[in-house]
């Protein structure tokens, strides 16, 4: 069955240092991979996703994630984290047949950002 | 145009009580699915339409969990009798017509806070 590991519940980063988030998946067939946001209290915002193609894909708000197949892997990555950017990150992978596809979540990994 | 909405934010229920919750989705959109997410936890799927037809529901905990979409749009979550291991984030989600090999993406709703006291 597909799955998808966060092996970290919490990080917490100094603004303006880099940040990486983890994530493992695993699944049978080429994954379509999700990184998710959510702030208190909001749904899930897309920051990037990854298809098929250029293994390094740009998201919204300078995030950037790498696929690496040969270790099950697509980290979440930013340069320079802004305090705005404390919030709760989900991992997820697309998983079914074709025309149907659900989402299945990591467990997150809440970041802290501090000054 | 708008996006997903759901209805409503909150709701407070006591053990026992019946609940409705209600997802709009994009206009247009043919698929719609139902995530619940526990305190501390990813979303896990619940079950997913295509117009009104549901053509998974293996996600639903328990035959409490009930979920319609009558019309092709507006769809309904209810949960009978709820019990405090359903206080949860309900999310909805909807994505445009399936076609063939790919993925539609999913846009999600707010979600509703629901605490079974």
């Amino acid at each position: 069955a597909q799955s998808v590991t966060q092996p970290d519940i919490h990080i917490t980063v100094s603004e303006g240092a880099s940040l990486e988030l983890r994530c493992n998946y695993s699944y049978g067939a080429t994954p379509y991979l999700f990184w998710y946001v959510q702030s208190p209290g909001q749904g899930l915002q897309l920051l990037l996703k990854y298809f098929s193609g250029d293994t390094l894909v740009q998201g919204i708000k300078g995030f950037e994630a790498e696929f690496k197949r040969s270790q099950s892997s697509f980290n979440l990555r930013k340069p320079s984290v802004h305090w705005s950017d404390a919030a709760e990150y989900f991992c997820a992978v697309a998983a079914g047949s074709t025309g149907f596809q659900k989402l299945v979540f990591g467990t997150g990994t809440r970041l802290l950002v501090s000054p | 145009g708008a996006g997903v909405s759901q209805s409503p934010r909150y709701k407070v229920a006591k053990r026992g009580q019946d609940v409705a919750l209600r997802c709009d989705p994009i206009s247009g959109h043919v698929s719609l699915f139902w995530y619940q997410q526990a305190l501390g936890q990813g979303p896990e799927f619940l079950t997913y339409f295509q117009n009104e037809a549901q053509l998974d529901k293996s996600g639903l905990p328990s035959d409490r969990f009930f979920a319609e979409r009558p019309e092709g749009s507006v769809s309904t979550l209810k949960i009978q009798r709820t019990q405090q291991e359903d206080s949860a984030v309900y999310l909805c989600a909807s994505s445009l017509v399936p076609r063939g090999p790919g993925y539609n993406e999913q846009f999600f709703g707010p979600g509703t806070r629901l605490t079974v006291l």
